[in-house]
């Protein structure tokens, strides 16, 4: 069955950096686009970047672009997010979607997610 | 941005009765429109894709319509594990946004 799961979550001063990784199994994964989504503390979801099946193609969102960084290793199956120059509003759960297809479509399944907490 | 709006964005109800969320979207987007369940605690997960194909292992309890603008996720009968928020997203383009959620209590 499919199986995504993230790590490198923690606490993390303002203006620092983590690489958040996502492990998957379960499916041939070179084959499927990859997804990052955060969810801050009681709101609702935000898609943050997407990466072709083939690394070719990297999207973000507006509010970090510039600083998340999306990248994948096939041989290893498994996606990163590096994200740097962190601030408050970057508090959330990360998670990993896989897409449906190998550019994008919709997200049909998830990690359980990772928390990063941006603090002093 | 296509900006998405989902209504109403709490709403109660009790088991067995039929629910009906609606989304709009900032302008057309075909049939790009998929749906997320949230229960608390959890990892979303995918309901319905492509506004009205219900994922697999997915109860047919729930069903989606609509295309363009304005679309529905219908729950014909509440029961008491659907206690969850849920999202509708657009894949229609480049960023991919999320409504802001319709929690069901």
């Amino acid at each position: 069955q499919v199986q995504l799961v993230e790590s490198g979550g923690g606490v993390v001063q303002p203006g620092g950096s983590l690489r958040l990784s996502c492990a998957a199994s379960g499916f041939t994964f070179s084959n499927y686009g990859m997804h990052w989504v955060r969810q801050a503390p009681g709101k609702g979801l935000e898609w943050v970047a997407f990466i072709r099946h083939d690394g070719t193609t990297n999207y973000y969102a507006d509010s970090v672009k510039g600083r998340f960084t999306i990248s994948r290793d096939n041989s290893k199956s498994t996606v990163y997010l590096q994200i740097n120059s962190l601030g408050a509003e970057d508090t959330a759960v990360y998670y990993c979607a896989k897409d449906h297809s190998s550019n994008w479509s919709y997200f049909d399944y998830w990690g359980q997610g990772t928390l990063v907490t941006v603090s002093s | 941005d296509i900006q998405m709006t989902q209504s109403p964005s709490s709403l109660s109800a009790s088991v067995g009765d039929r629910v009906t969320i609606t989304c709009r979207a900032s302008q057309r987007i075909s049939s790009y429109l998929n749906w997320y369940q949230q229960k608390p605690g959890k990892a979303p997960e995918l309901l319905i894709y492509s506004a009205s194909n219900l994922q697999s292992g997915v109860p047919s309890r729930f069903s989606g319509s609509g295309s363009g603008t304005d679309f529905t996720l219908t729950i014909s009968s509440v029961q008491p594990e659907y206690i969850a928020t849920y999202y509708c997203q657009q894949s229609y383009s480049v960023p991919f946004t999320f409504g802001g959620g319709t929690k069901l209590e």
